[in-house]
């Protein structure tokens, strides 16, 4: 059974930093693109980055892009995400997602889902 | 950057049929995808390439696409099918996933 288990949420101030990690399971890792997706509180979904497979190709959205860096580690089955200079409207549930493909294509999709880590940004 | 317009809700009696529409501009050259996310639970896929149900997807949920817009349909309506809805692309002109705005399907 496929297992996507987010950690590293919290609290943190304007400006400020936190890790989010997936610890995957179920799979083997190296085999498929990942990729975060966040939920702003009552808002819809939206995408945040994705990385390939092999950790050599990264798509990131124009809101985060310069300031969260996705990243994996395939032989700890880890994926993982560096927030920096965290803005207030960067609150939201972050979900960790396994791909359909091993590099975003067309007939790509985001096959399963996590339960989702809260990041709250505040002063 | 792309743009996928969905309808903000839906309602549908139960046992009728509901059809929730995701317009984006010649929507009909990409593979659009549907999830579903009930309250308090994460998204789960529903339909995927257009029409394609995953494993454990009940026949109820399909899906087209063609022109400008594609179409989630779910037939037979029951109360547990009431859930946001959202349509999904990946833009190759920008390389990036897009995500429609959702829709609340309300069963009355």
């Amino acid at each position: 059974e496929v297992q996507l288990l987010e950690s590293g949420g919290g609290f943190v101030q304007p400006g400020g930093s936190l890790r989010l990690s997936c610890a995957a399971s179920g799979f083997t890792l190296n085999v498929f693109a990942m990729s975060w997706v966040r939920q702003a509180p009552g808002k819809g979904l939206e995408w945040v980055s994705t990385v390939s497979g092999g950790g050599d190709v990264t798509y990131s959205a124009d809101s985060v892009k310069g300031r969260f860096t996705i990243s994996r580690d395939n032989s700890k089955n880890k994926l993982f995400l560096q927030m920096n200079s965290l803005r207030i409207d960067d609150t939201a549930l972050y979900y960790c997602v396994r791909d359909h493909y091993e590099r975003v294509a067309e007939g790509d999709f985001f096959q399963n889902w996590g339960q989702g880590a809260l990041v709250t940004v505040s002063s | 950057s792309y743009v996928l317009t969905q309808p903000p809700s839906v309602s549908v009696a139960p046992g009728k049929t509901a059809t929730i529409t995701c317009g984006g501009n010649n929507i009909g050259d990409k593979s659009v995808h549907w999830y579903q996310q009930k309250p308090g639970q994460a998204p789960v896929l529903v339909v995927y390439n257009d029409g394609d149900r995953p494993s454990g997807i009940p026949e109820q949920f399909s899906g087209s696409n063609s022109g400008n817009t594609a179409t989630l349909t779910i037939s037979r309506v029951e109360a547990g099918d009431e859930a946001d809805y959202y349509c999904q692309v990946w833009d190759r002109s920008s390389d990036h996933w897009v995500f429609g705005g959702g829709t609340k399907l309300t069963v009355l």
